[in-house]
């Protein structure tokens, strides 16, 4: 079963607009992960925040993690068409048997 | 540096056949990784080896086996291939599980005929 669970599930913005998504989780973790996958190709990490971070930079990137309400934001400022993709939110749950969780995904489309 | 290689990029099967996705890491990762990922589904995790010589169920492991042939390669087995197998399939690695991201191969489009 899912971990994380992404919010919305489809997105659609200007370009030049910012992007906000959103993640929700059920138990403790480790860290969250942020991937983006293009069309047809695989994972590509974005950002990890772990669970004593509250927020985090990389660019024009932002994720945020209230571990209190288990949940994470991404946010995309001043989006490109070369944004549009595919978003997942991966929970690294807490423990021995850790291994990360992917959630179903965002699909950000970024019109030009 | 090459990253994470698969192969091969696509296949058709036909419902009964057998075939091994094999996977290669060149940046000496202990951790390696199969999922499939299925259209609304997500990715969801096969099989894991943590390290050289071991391996572990994921959440989805029926149906296939795996084997960590050396540090670099994990390849999965697919003995008798299922229409329900259809999917995308990846391959991921990294240093330590648990500890940093994952690095994900190109993936292998697979159809069950």
């Amino acid at each position: 079963s899912q971990q994380g669970e992404e919010d919305p599930q489809a997105l659609s913005i200007q370009e030049g607009e910012n992007a906000t998504m959103n993640c929700s989780y059920k138990t403790s973790i480790n860290n969250l992960q942020w991937y983006r996958q293009n069309s047809g190709r695989g994972l590509v990490h974005l950002i990890l925040i772990r669970s004593n971070e509250r927020e985090k930079h990389s660019g024009r990137l932002r994720v945020t993690l209230d571990t209190s309400k288990k949940s994470s934001s991404l946010l995309i400022t001043a989006s490109r068409a070369a944004d549009t993709a595919s978003y997942f939110c991966a929970t690294d749950a807490a423990g021995a048997n850790s291994k990360l969780t992917f959630g179903k995904g965002i699909t950000l489309s970024v019109r030009p | 540096n090459a990253g994470v290689t698969q192969t091969p990029k696509f296949q058709v099967l036909k419902t009964g056949q057998s075939m091994t996705l094999q996977c290669a890491q060149d940046m000496n990762h202990n951790s390696m990784y199969w999922y499939r990922q299925d259209p609304g589904m997500g990715l969801r995790l096969i099989y894991y080896s943590a390290s050289e010589g071991t391996t572990d169920k994921g959440e989805v492991p029926n149906g296939y086996n795996v084997s960590r042939l050396n540090k670099r390669e994990f390849s999965l087995r697919l003995e008798s291939a299922a229409p329900s197998q259809t999917s995308v399939y990846f391959c991921a690695s990294n240093r330590d599980r648990g500890q940093d991201t994952q690095y994900f191969g190109p993936g292998t489009r697979l159809t069950v005929l």
